[in-house]
């Protein structure tokens, strides 16, 4: 069983240039979650998806970040004109249909690593 | 509005002593989950403990164990005999009653000297 898993890695861009981040949920999970984590800071939620639908949307998702997930499967996370700001580690994590035995539980992908130059 | 505080920002302890991490929460929910991660250099989030709010028994897993008090809304976390391999950052969190957001807490950065 696969877990989340999230592509690029790590990504290093220059500021103004737009970015895009890709997320494989663990299969038949029908929920998805995108976090953002700064240094020394805890994961700050940014937006949920039930299926392709985006449920939930944070304040902190900008006029400037979008989220997709057209088919319900994997999602992605885009960026434009990038600053500095932006730099962070972007967490994707998924969770199970309801009457799972760990809908409740959120499971993390290892993490796209931005840095806006 | 949730809030998860963490109020320990950095703990150093010496190799097996016992070592015990702060949670306190805040919600309007009275359905909600609480949660332990941990998360080595790597940076992958691992989960450690998922408590439900009516569930209010402590729990214990070999070294770990949580002490779970709904009245002063706190979530600690124990681990006993501290190892080299504990050292890592660890996020307590609170999902809400929807199930759709958890709210993490800023984290304590445990270091484990040999």
């Amino acid at each position: 069983d696969t877990g989340v898993s999230q592509d690029p890695r790590h990504k290093i861009t220059k500021r103004g240039q737009n970015v895009t981040f890709r997320c494989d949920p663990i299969s038949e999970h029908n929920r998805l979650y995108w976090y953002r984590q700064t240094l020394g800071q805890g994961p700050e939620f940014l937006t949920y998806f039930q299926n392709e639908a985006q449920l939930e949307k944070s304040r902190l998702l900008s006029d400037r970040f979008s989220a997709e997930r057209p088919k319900g499967s994997f999602s992605t996370l885009e960026i434009q004109r990038t600053e500095q700001g932006d730099s962070a580690m972007y967490l994707c994590a998924s969770s199970p249909p309801m009457g799972a035995a760990s809908y409740n539980e959120q499971f993390f992908g290892p993490g796209t690593r931005l840095t806006v130059l | 509005a949730q809030k998860v505080t963490q109020a320990q920002t950095e703990i150093s302890v010496v190799e097996k002593e016992d070592v015990t991490l702060d949670c306190v929460y805040e919600t309007r929910d009275t359905t909600y989950y609480l949660f332990w991660y941990k998360q080595p250099p790597s940076g992958e989030l691992v989960f450690l403990i998922r408590r439900n709010s009516f569930d209010e028994q402590n729990e214990i897993s070999g070294r770990y164990s949580w002490n779970f008090q709904k009245s002063t809304s706190s979530f600690n976390f124990t681990i006993t005999a501290s190892q080299v391999v504990d050292s890592a950052v660890y996020f307590c969190a609170l999902l809400n009653n929807a199930g759709n957001m958890l709210t993490f807490g800023g984290g304590t950065r445990l270091m484990v000297k040999p």
